[in-house]
């Protein structure tokens, strides 16, 4: 059974770097046959999905267009883990964030979620 | 981007009797294999997501047989047959068949 665990920061301070961990166990973030992804859900709202990548792959990622000049996903396999980065973080940034395995446009592994405040 | 719109957005349900969830995407969700990528997740309180079905109508591992999902082209349904106690929480609807993926507003199922 996959298991996926987000780690980091719970507060960041508005214009910084948010960095998060997804650290996988039960599986590879080395197998291309997956995307590994970001999604966020703000205070009581639903959820967005901030991105993917595929490690079969340096160009196999994509973005969410609308905060697509921030983000930054990669995967390093000797930790087995994925990261995400989202530069100049705002108030609009404050969500949960969690991590997911992507097969073919869904989620089917999920981690427990992260709180993430921005705030001073 | 592709908009997922589920009505009801609040349904309640007394227990053991049936529900429906629809979902309608802005446009259609057949992607260039041919396949469907409409998805289905429940998020109970305080849990994250999890996925009941993929590809409109196939039921995960572990997911009753009580859950059953529907639809072609824009229009899909997530049923289910006799409602429990258990399945207390929000719904999504999701696309993946175009980027960016995109998830319905939720609908909160509740107990009456």
């Amino acid at each position: 059974q996959v298991q996926l665990q987000e780690s980091g920061p719970g507060l960041v301070k508005p214009s910084e770097t948010l960095s998060l961990t997804c650290t996988v166990s039960g599986g590879s973030v080395g197998s291309g046959a997956y995307y590994w992804s970001w999604i966020r859900q703000p205070p009581g709202k639903g959820l967005e999905w901030i991105g993917y990548k595929s490690y079969s792959g340096s160009t196999n990622n994509n973005y969410n267009p609308s905060l697509k000049s921030r983000v930054t996903i990669s995967v390093d396999t000797s930790k087995n883990q994925f990261s995400l980065k989202l530069s100049a973080v705002t108030a609009a940034d404050t969500a949960i964030y969690y991590c997911g395995r992507d097969y073919y446009g869904s989620i089917d592994f999920w981690g427990q979620g992260t709180q993430v405040t921005v705030s001073s | 981007d592709v908009v997922m719109t589920q009505s009801p957005l609040s349904l309640p349900v007394t227990l053991g009797q049936p529900a429906s969830i629809s979902c309608r995407s802005s446009q259609g969700l057949v992607f260039g294999d041919g396949n469907t990528y409409l998805n289905w997740f429940q998020q109970r309180p305080g849990q994250s997501p999890r996925r009941l079905i993929y590809k409109v109508s196939n039921r995960d591992s572990g997911v009753p047989d009580r859950f059953s999902g529907s639809g072609s082209g824009t229009d899909f349904t997530l049923q289910i047959s006799r409602v429990e106690a258990e399945d207390v929480g929000v719904y999504y609807c999701m696309q993946g068949s175009h980027w960016p993926y995109t998830f319905g507003q939720g609908t909160k199922l509740e107990i009456k």
